[in-house]
């Protein structure tokens, strides 16, 4: 059974840092791309970053290019989002998301979710 | 990367069927037909429901089916179940190795 476990959230002010990370099992890890999607309180998805399987791609929204980070590290099937400068406007729960292709492409679908952990930025 | 626009809300009775839509531009939904839909229930993470404009993952029913029209997707439920009710998301490929979501739509079942 896919499982997808994010962890790492909570109360950071505005202009900190933190770090995500999404533990991954059930499946061969390396061999899917990853994402981060996020959802502000009450609002709709938004597209946060995506990563290919070894790593060697990665991809960012607008919002948060030149801020944030997605890696991962296949020995520990773990994927990270690394946030810095953070904005009250990142406030949102973050979900991690599988892609079923190894690379990302156009036909980027988000077939499995985790449960989110949510980030709060705020003084 | 402007959302993608959606309906707030539709209703259905059971049985009945129900269509959301999904309006972009010549730039995501009408560019590309990688269009995709998402179910997401209260507190619980979303779920894929459609993908490639019209293609079921498998176990979705085929109650669910997707379309495209120009820069207008839309998604059908068909034979409307009270665990239908629940929020919908479209989701566009935008070019440039970036996606786009719609701002979802709450579909209520009477």
């Amino acid at each position: 059974e896919v499982q997808l476990l994010e962890s790492g959230g909570g109360l950071v002010q505005p202009g900190g840092s933190l770090r995500l990370s999404c533990a991954a099992s059930g499946f061969t890890f390396s061999s899917y791309a990853m994402s981060w999607v996020r959802q502000a309180p009450g609002k709709g998805l938004e597209w946060v970053s995506s990563i290919s399987g070894s790593g060697d791609s990665t991809y960012y929204a607008d919002s948060v290019k030149g801020r944030f980070t997605i890696s991962r590290d296949n020995s520990k099937d773990t994927l990270y989002l690394q946030m810095n400068s953070l904005r009250a406007e990142d406030t949102a729960v973050y979900y991690c998301a599988r892609d079923p292709a190894v690379v990302v492409v156009a036909a980027t679908v988000f077939d499995y979710w985790g449960q989110g952990t949510l980030v709060t930025v705020s003084s | 990367q402007s959302a993608l626009t959606q309906p707030r809300s539709v209703s259905g009775s059971p049985g009945q069927s129900v269509t959301i839509s999904c309006s972009g531009t010549s730039s995501d939904v009408g560019g590309y037909n990688y269009v995709s839909w998402y179910r997401q229930h209260p507190g619980k993470a979303p779920k894929l429901m459609i993908y490639d404009v019209s293609k079921r993952p498998s176990g979705v029913p085929d109650r669910f089916s997707g379309s495209k029209s120009g820069n207008t997707a839309s998604l059908t439920i068909s034979g409307l179940q009270a665990e239908d009710e629940a929020d919908y998301y479209c989701c566009s490929y935008a070019g440039s190795y970036t996606w786009v979501f719609g701002g979802g739509t709450k579909l209520t079942v009477l």
